[in-house]
């Protein structure tokens, strides 16, 4: 039972253009959300979080999107660089204070 | 600045075998997580502990084991390895166990049981 979705397993985005990556969650009583960025051979790196009583959060090239009535959170990258592709993962706390991870969205940032 | 260091980074190890993963937590955390991510999958909460004491359980087999210590690193004990342990091991870190902390993970150790 996959609580946390994201729903596209890749993406490829031109450089310079606005990189959209999607997570849908399946419990309204999740309240924080992460998203992290991996490499091949390297642990997640936490890129940006927000809680559920924001609608948004900022920083730098990085913006999340949450809309808790849909479940729905999303990270906007704008503008892509090639060094932006990696997997990307969408995380939440559980109300036990797990760690729930998605799948993964690889993006491809074509120079 | 420091970030969470894992030892060792590669291991191989036969079916049957016992194998010990240490994580060492960014200064100051005082909470260590356990995760396990096999290929093509996501990372998967195994355990937790703070301050010295296990605070979570998640999809940890009995064969596996773990504790955090007075300097607050911590080990995973895996004993009777079999095929499917062959997978990633992370380590995070955090401070505090409030259920909005962010987590910072090590590069992980890559485990191959053959």
């Amino acid at each position: 039972d996959q609580q946390v979705k994201q729903n596209s397993p890749s993406l490829s985005v031109q450089e310079g253009r606005i990189s959209i990556l999607n997570c849908d969650y399946t419990n309204s009583m999740f309240d924080y959300f992460l998203w992290y960025k991996k490499y091949p051979a390297e642990g997640p790196t936490f890129l940006i979080s927000i809680s559920s009583i924001k609608d948004k959060n900022e920083d730098g090239r990085f913006t999340v999107f949450l809309n808790k009535s849909a479940k729905h959170l999303s990270l906007h990258i704008v503008p892509s660089q090639p060094g932006d592709s990696a997997v990307y993962f969408c995380a939440a706390y559980n109300q036990g204070g797990k760690l729930i991870f998605g799948q993964g969205t690889e993006l491809s940032v074509k120079p | 600045a420091a970030g969470v260091i894992q030892s060792p980074r590669h291991l191989i190890k036969e079916k049957r075998e016992t194998a010990t993963l240490k994580c060492y937590p960014i200064p100051r955390h005082d909470t260590v997580y356990w995760y396990q991510q096999g290929p093509g999958q996501d990372p998967q909460f195994l355990i937790s502990f703070y301050e010295k004491m296990q605070s979570d359980k998640g999809s940890i087999p009995d064969r596996f084991s773990a504790q955090q210590f007075s300097d607050y690193h911590s080990e995973l004990n895996m004993s009777s390895l079999e095929l499917g342990d062959s997978a990633l091991y992370f380590c995070a870190s955090s401070l505090g166990t409030s259920g909005q902390e962010t987590q910072y993970f090590g590069p992980g150790t890559r485990l191959l049981v053959l």
